[in-house]
């Protein structure tokens, strides 16, 4: 069975610390790989996606990807309270499989 | 966030009772999907469709009945729901033909409670 896995949390970080959000997989088939942020009571929004090896950044985030260690992160800096959200790991092959997400806590 | 809406966002039913959600994108994609988020549990894929044909189907049970009019709007037939339906629904839409590599873009959701 395909699946994908998140430490549940919380996880609590200071306010300008940098968050580290990780992620595994088991389908070592998988394409690509998405973060999604998900709020309280809303829908979830995606924030990044990658396909290849190594690093992608985009403002103050950063997805990392190693195939090899079937394994993907998301960092962000300067992590603000508003960035506090369950953020939701996907991977695809031949559909989306979702991780059940990480709860993240910044407090001021 | 305007780009795929969904009504109701909250919805109350007896068990005996029918109702249907519905959702609409306005991104020109060509797939649409529906996914059951419960609490502590990942979302779960239930239907997908692309340009109007069903490709996907995970074994949901025939309480629920999709429907896919246009590329443009999706529903989702309820009736004779169980308590253990009540559950965020969320409708998304991708550009392409509904495979692993698209990139998918949610709904605000349904709050369904099934009493």
């Amino acid at each position: 069975q395909k699946e994908v896995e998140q430490n549940s949390g919380p996880l609590s970080v200071p306010e300008g610390a940098i968050a580290s959000l990780n992620c595994t997989y088991s389908d070592r088939g998988s394409q690509s790989f998405f973060w999604y942020r998900q709020y309280s009571g809303k829908s979830p929004e995606l924030i990044m996606f990658i396909y290849s090896n190594g690093d992608k950044e985009d403002g103050r985030f950063t997805a990392q990807l190693n195939k090899a260690s079937q394994y993907v992160s998301l960092l962000i800096r300067d992590s603000q309270p508003s960035d506090s959200a369950t953020y939701l790991c996907a991977v695809n092959t031949d559909k989306l499989i979702f991780g059940t997400g990480t709860r993240l806590q910044v407090f001021p | 966030e305007t780009g795929v809406t969904q009504t109701p966002r909250h919805l109350v039913m007896g068990m005996t009772n029918k109702k249907s959600l519905k959702c609409e994108q306005h991104l020109g994609h060509n797939a649409m999907y529906w996914y059951k988020q419960s609490a502590k549990k990942p979302l779960e894929l239930m239907f997908v469709y692309s340009l109007e044909e069903r490709v996907e189907n995970n074994s949901v049970p025939s309480r629920f009945s999709p429907e896919c009019p246009n590329s443009s709007h999706l529903f989702l037939h309820l009736h004779t729901l169980q308590p253990e339906d009540s559950a965020l629904y969320l409708c998304a839409s991708s550009q392409g033909s509904g495979s692993g590599t698209d990139t998918q873009y949610f709904g605000p959701g349904t709050r369904l409670t099934v009493l």
